[in-house]
């Protein structure tokens, strides 16, 4: 069935950029997104990108999608504090959202 | 204004009662879902409407029943609540069933004591 992986902790400096990283299996996802989580929050979309695009920058992120290796990743640049939280991967291919298990990314002062 | 709202937000209740979470959107969106999310913070589908018609019924235990009275509205009810129903549950809608961006609620905080 479909999988997507991420890794769990990511601790960066607050200045410094941040990489969370992932990986699917469904080859025919149509959109990967990129969620984010509050304490005691709901799930924020931060962005998604098509399948067929390469990348897709806003703002201080940048998505990054590898078709062939099924990697996709997201840069936060300049991280701040308030970038503390779970970012959640997600594909679909017309169906309900598949979730990753989430990256806790720590913003250290 | 707000987009999905679920209500309530924290929820405790004893074994074995019957509880419902409700779950409204103002979007105008045809797809309303039902996510669980344990305490690892795993999420996972559990139940997908679309023009209050099931279209997903993931492995869940038959005493969650969804209800969908209209577009805009998916109840979640709980019967015979057990001690692992503890999670938080999201509800999300979508413009249709390919949707390009889900919006989630709030989430309700269950725990069964």
């Amino acid at each position: 069935g479909e999988d997507v992986e991420q890794s769990l902790f990511l601790s960066v400096r607050e200045g410094d950029s941040s990489v969370i990283n992932c990986t699917y299996t469904d080859s025919s996802s149509t959109y990967l997104y990129w969620y984010k989580q509050e304490p005691g929050a709901g799930l924020q979309l931060l962005t998604y990108i098509f399948s067929n695009m390469d990348m897709k920058q806003d703002q201080r992120l940048t998505v990054l999608l590898n078709k062939k290796d099924k990697h996709l990743s997201l840069r936060i640049a300049d991280t701040q504090t308030g970038d503390s939280a779970i970012y959640f991967c997600a594909e679909n291919d017309g169906t309900p959202l598949v979730f990753g298990k989430g990256t806790r990314l720590s913003v250290i002062a | 204004d707000t987009a999905v709202s679920q209500t309530p937000k924290y929820l405790v209740t004893q074994m074995g009662n019957d509880k419902s979470i409700k779950c409204e959107q103002n979007l105008g969106h045809d797809t309303m879902y039902w996510y669980k999310q344990d305490s690892k913070k795993f999420l996972k589908i559990m139940f997908s409407y679309n023009n209050k018609e099931l279209i997903i019924n993931e492995t869940v235990p038959n005493r969650f029943s969804p209800k969908s009275p209209d577009k805009a509205h998916l109840n979640l009810h709980i019967n015979s609540l057990e001690l692992g129903d503890s999670a938080v549950y999201f509800c999300a809608s979508s413009q249709d069933r390919v949707f390009t961006e889900a919006f989630f609620g709030q989430g309700t905080r269950l725990t069964v004591v």
